[in-house]
């Protein structure tokens, strides 16, 4: 049972414009969403994360919008730079006693073409 | 200069011989984790550590095993009857409790032959 998913397996742009990367979640207690962009053969870095609580956080080029009735969080990468090829996870986490154990999508491979 | 550190980057074991990956961390964090993930896939968890001398299992638990003795180190064993071992293993660690991201090491590829 997949319960963060992200349906789009990759994604194009040009330089200079905006990246659109989509997630759904299925677990009503997700609470906690996180963004993490990694590079082959290296472990994931943090980018972004958004608290329930909240419908939108920014960070430079990043902003992160949640969608809580509809289950669904986007992250915008505006301007879209080469550098930020990569692959792009989001991930999921529960209050109570999940202490910070994530559950991740499939992840999207975002190709910036200069 | 803070992090966790994953050895060896590369492995490479015989089919049914048992293996260990280490993870050490010294960002003073509380929790650890440990994923797998496979190609097209996203990160699964095998197993994860609260506090010290204390380990849960994860989604994908069997075949596997931890410790963790102390609170800087959390190795994981592949053993034999792990069916598909082969993979890229990530060994993260968080200040645990809510709302807090996880931070990654740079991974070990394990191939079985």
């Amino acid at each position: 049972d997949q319960q963060v998913k992200q349906n789009s397996p990759s994604l194009s742009v040009q330089e200079g414009r905006i990246s659109i990367l989509n997630c759904d979640y299925t677990n009503s207690m997700f609470d906690y969403f996180l963004w993490y962009k990694k590079y082959p053969a290296e472990g994931p870095t943090f980018l972004i994360s958004i608290s329930s609580i909240k419908d939108k956080n920014e960070d430079g080029r990043f902003t992160v919008f949640l969608n809580k009735s509809a289950k669904h969080l986007s992250l915008h990468i505006v301007p879209s730079q080469p550098g930020d090829s990569a692959v792009y996870f989001c991930a999921a986490s529960a209050g109570g006693t999940s202490y910070g154990k994530l559950t991740f999508g499939q992840g999207t491979i975002l190709t910036v073409h200069p | 200069d803070g992090g966790i550190t994953q050895s060896p980057k590369y492995l490479f074991r015989k089919e049914g011989q048992n293996v260990t990956l280490s993870c050490e961390q010294n960002l003073n964090h509380d929790a650890m984790y440990w994923y797998r993930q496979d190609p097209g896939q996203g990160l699964r968890l095998i197993y994860y550590s609260q506090i010290v001398n204390d380990f849960q299992k994860g989604d994908i638990a069997e075949g596997y095993s931890v410790s963790r003795e102390k609170k800087e180190s959390f190795p994981l064993t592949v053993t034999s009857a792990q069916k598909n071992p082969t993979a890229f293993y990530l060994c993260a660690s968080s200040i645990g409790g809510f709302n807090t991201e996880a931070f990654f090491g740079q991974g070990t590829r394990l191939t079985v032959v």
